[in-house]
């Protein structure tokens, strides 16, 4: 079946740098992909989407980037901050109107 | 604005037990609902959605089931527990037909 997944587990990164978290997705029927942060113990949380018509979204201080071609998500994080340590989960909708399918997700952690 | 709760927050049952979880969702109508359960270091695996009052869809076979009794409710509930529905819980809310989900705090279940 077709599914999500993230190209790389675990991400370390020095405060201050940039990070970036990649995600493949398979389903060419996906429409619509979004960007979740989950914190330990808490629920995810939404950082930014973006649709198939568009190839690059900007919001604060994250930048999600669509490459339609090779069917690969990334999230951009400029000047990681300790607060940004979770796990990041990418998510496709497969063309469905209710429903989303997600990623293993990346645990990035950003150390002082 | 919106807001969804959960509880219990953490609940630890014994196995063959009933159980219970219910969420709720405030300042809006007619939301689709949905339950996640997310097993220790994995991704969020979906076990039912709905779309309106007293209409559930069902995504894995198991020992759970789920009821929305109105229309901002929805309850996830298992007559005996097993060891396996150990994890944590997630309930998530989106409108209409766009698949941008946001979710509760999640109920921390432990099967003993």
């Amino acid at each position: 079946g077709e599914s999500v997944g993230l190209h790389l587990p675990t991400l370390s990164v020095q405060e201050g740098d940039n990070s970036i978290i990649n995600c493949a997705y398979s389903n060419s029927a996906s429409d619509y992909f979004i960007w979740y942060k989950q914190e330990s113990g808490k629920g995810p949380q939404f950082i930014i989407d973006i649709r198939s018509n568009m190839d690059k979204r900007q919001g604060q201080r994250v930048t999600v980037l669509l490459n339609k071609t090779v069917k690969h998500l990334s999230l951009q994080i400029a000047a990681t901050q300790p607060g940004d340590s979770a796990v990041y989960f990418c998510a496709e909708d497969g063309g469905s109107n209710y429903k989303l399918t997600f990623g293993k997700g990346t645990l990035l952690t950003v150390n002082p | 604005s919106q807001t969804i709760h959960q509880w219990p927050a953490t609940l630890v049952q014994p196995v063959g037990s009933p159980l219970s979880l219910e969420c709720t969702v405030e300042g809006t109508s007619n939301p689709n609902l949905y339950w996640y359960r997310q097993a220790a270091g994995r991704g969020l695996q979906l076990l039912f959605y709905s779309v309106g009052i007293g209409q559930i869809s069902s995504e894995v076979p198991q020992n759970l089931s789920a009821s929305r009794p109105q229309d901002r409710q929805f309850i996830l509930s298992s007559k005996k527990l097993l060891l396996s529905d150990s994890g944590f819980y997630l309930c998530a809310w989106s409108v209409g037909h766009t698949n941008e989900q946001f979710f509760g705090p999640g109920t921390r279940l432990t099967v003993l």
